[in-house]
Formats: structure tokens, sequence, C-alpha cells
């Protein structure tokens, strides 16, 4: 149990265009989902923290127009960089929590490079 | 806010022996330390969690102690093998929140 999806694995797209990624827990529905950026050789940095039907809380030094994260299940989140440039390349991951035990389940992460 | 410490930052052990890796938070509230072991390219995979109402936990080779007081927390592998090879990261969280802390990671190398 406690499968979290993400899609795509691995994107590389053009500066100034934007990707979309998506965070689906499989197998039970997440109160919250949480998006963290890795850059190599990093720890986990949280991004936004989502929850269902709610506009996503941005950790500080995180724009929102640009990561912009939609929570419209408690299946679904989505984070779409928009108009991504280069040092947007990053590894994304999400995570998803059953609040009452605060476990997060993390995705397999999205590796995105804009060239 | 909370601040979590690990160390070492990289660690290299003959495969069958002991590895451990110290984690140290400034948060008194926190009260639920998991470890997550990272393999390149992936997301990271939770392998054992340890609330504050205990002080050890163990699940096979791996065990996670956890001293209040003192405000640390260790992750104990024991008869370690060739793929216990990767990153592991601690974190804190505190009652008032579901944002963790993650701590800046250690790379493990088990040398066969």
């Amino acid at each position: 149990g406690a499968v979290v999806s993400q899609h795509p694995s691995r994107v590389i797209c053009k500066s100034g265009t934007s990707v979309k990624i998506e965070c689906r827990s499989l197998d039970f529905q997440a109160t919250t989902m949480f998006w963290y950026r890795q850059f190599p050789k990093q720890s986990l940095m949280l991004m936004a923290t989502s929850n269902e039907g709610s506009k996503a809380t941005y950790e500080q030094g995180v724009e929102k127009d640009k990561f912009l994260i939609n929570h419209a299940s408690l299946t679904l989140s989505t984070l779409t960089v928009t108009s991504a440039h280069p040092e947007d390349s990053s590894f994304y991951i999400c995570s998803a929590s059953v609040s009452s035990y605060n476990e997060q389940f993390f995705g397999p992460g999205t590796r995105l490079t804009v060239l | 806010g909370e601040n979590v410490e690990q160390h070492p930052s990289t660690l290299s052990v003959q495969e069958g022996d002991s590895a451990v890796i110290k984690c140290t938070y400034s948060d008194s509230a926190s009260n639920y330390f998991p470890w997550y072991k990272q393999e390149l390219g992936k997301g990271p995979q939770l392998i054992i969690d340890i609330r504050s109402n205990v002080g050890e936990k163990k699940d096979q080779r791996i065990a996670v102690t956890l001293n209040k007081t003192a405000k640390h927390f260790s992750l104990h592998i024991t008869e370690t093998q060739p793929e216990d090879s990767a990153v592991y990261f601690c974190a804190a969280i505190d009652n008032y929140g579901q944002n963790f802390v993650f701590g800046p990671g250690t790379r493990l190398s088990v040398l066969p």
C-alpha cells in the first residue's frame, strides 16, 4: 500500500515553455500533498504544501506564479512550471500524506531539464 | 523553526559491518522522526520511523533510537549489504504542522 506515482519521470523542454507534472496517490486518499525540489547531491527542499480544494501554501522564496499547484482531488496534485528556464532544471518530487499518521509517501520523482 | 543536522555526510563500510547515522534536531516539540533511503534517480523511500513516545524501534537489520532529552536520533544498519548503498535522509516533524524538515543526507557506500 501507500504508493505514489509521478508522471512524467523525465522531461526535457525548451526555455520559455511550461511543463506540468502529475502526482497521484494510487491506493489511498491523501489529505495533503507536498512538492519538493532536489538539486544534485543536496537534500530535499520543500516548495509548497497543498490540501485538496484549497490554495497551496508556498515556502518562502518560491514564486507561486511560476510554480502553479493544483490539488483537484484527494488522489491528484499537479505542479506546473511556467516559462521554464535552465535554472529550473532539477529533480521534482511529490509526496502524499494521510494526516492522522504523519507519514509522507514519496513519488519516484521527475527529472526536469530545461534547455 | 526546526533545524535538523545529520552526520556523517559520507560513510563507507565493509560488507557485513554495521553503519550508524546520527541526526540532531532543535525543536523539542518534534514528535515524529522518519528515515528515508534514496537511490540514485529515485524518490525517497521510508525505511523506518519512530515517534517520541518510544526510545527504540527495530525492523530486521534496521533500527532507530531516539533520545528526546538530547534531541538526537540515530539509524543503525547491521550486517550491511551492497544494496544498502544509497543516500539516507532523516527528518523531523512537530505536532503543529505536517512539514518535514530534512537533514542534509548521508551517502552510504557498502564495499563488497
